[in-house]
């Protein structure tokens, strides 16, 4: 099966400026997550979206940053204004639905799948 | 938010060296991953683990599930200097929102 799809892989800007990146999950999976991985830092969390619908954006710096999943597919994340420590490798994954109880130990569920990252330099 | 406590931070051995890291939780998950992150690359699966006590093998990587459900290893036997990369486990909890918490890494260096 095709992987996560993202772009663009890199991109330098300026503080101030804006800049977007594009997400298309796995086929068929219906969670997709945003995350910000800081060079020698694990991933952390920006947005989590089920089909079109946010599950968790508590940790999104709102004044910059927005995503959408408008058809529940692919996503878009933007900044604007940047500011330089939003420099960081922004990562896109997906997850198969959480199975219902009692199929907890289905293989291949509850597993998250990265795309290779979108590289943001901001100087 | 939920933390994962993951050790050692960083690792140099030699080509050949067995490899042992591990990561700690204050709270039980459902599933434990562990994952690898090249330069310039996104987090790959090297293993899931669903249930507890659960041992794992993928060639010469094994990782365990840990019985209390808060802890889990990974074993990397006759490394080799591809194995280099920074490793990360990952725990998720199946009643909470299909939420995923990272540890912090661990950056293993082999020397040839």
């Amino acid at each position: 099966e095709a992987g996560v799809a993202q772009s663009p892989r890199y991109k330098i800007i300026e503080k101030r400026q804006s800049v977007a990146f594009w997400c298309n999950p796995i086929s068929g999976h219906a969670t997709l997550y945003w995350y910000q991985q800081i060079l020698g830092q694990g991933p952390k969390l920006l947005i989590q979206f089920q089909n079109n619908g946010v599950v968790d954006d508590s940790q999104l710096p709102k004044d910059r940053f927005s995503a959408e999943r408008l058809k529940g597919v692919d996503s878009t994340l933007k900044i604007q204004p940047a500011k330089l420590e939003d420099s960081a490798v922004y990562l896109c994954a997906s997850s198969l639905e959480t199975p219902p109880p009692g199929f907890v130990g289905l293989s291949g569920a509850n597993v998250l799948t990265f795309g290779a990252g979108s590289r943001l330099t901001v100087l | 938010g939920q933390q994962l406590n993951q050790s050692p931070q960083s690792m140099f051995i030699q080509e050949g060296e067995d490899v042992s890291m591990n990561c700690t939780s204050s709270s039980i998950f459902n599933t434990w991953l562990w994952y690898k992150q090249e330069p310039g690359e996104g987090p790959v699966l090297l293993i899931a683990l669903y249930k507890a006590g659960e041992l794992t093998s993928n060639g010469r990587l094994t990782a365990q599930f840990g019985i209390t459900r808060k802890d889990s290893f990974l074993n990397i036997s006759a490394s080799i200097p591809s194995d280099v990369g920074i490793y990360f486990c990952a725990g998720f909890f199946l009643y909470n929102f299909n939420k995923f918490y990272f540890g912090s890494g661990t950056k293993l260096n082999v020397k040839p």
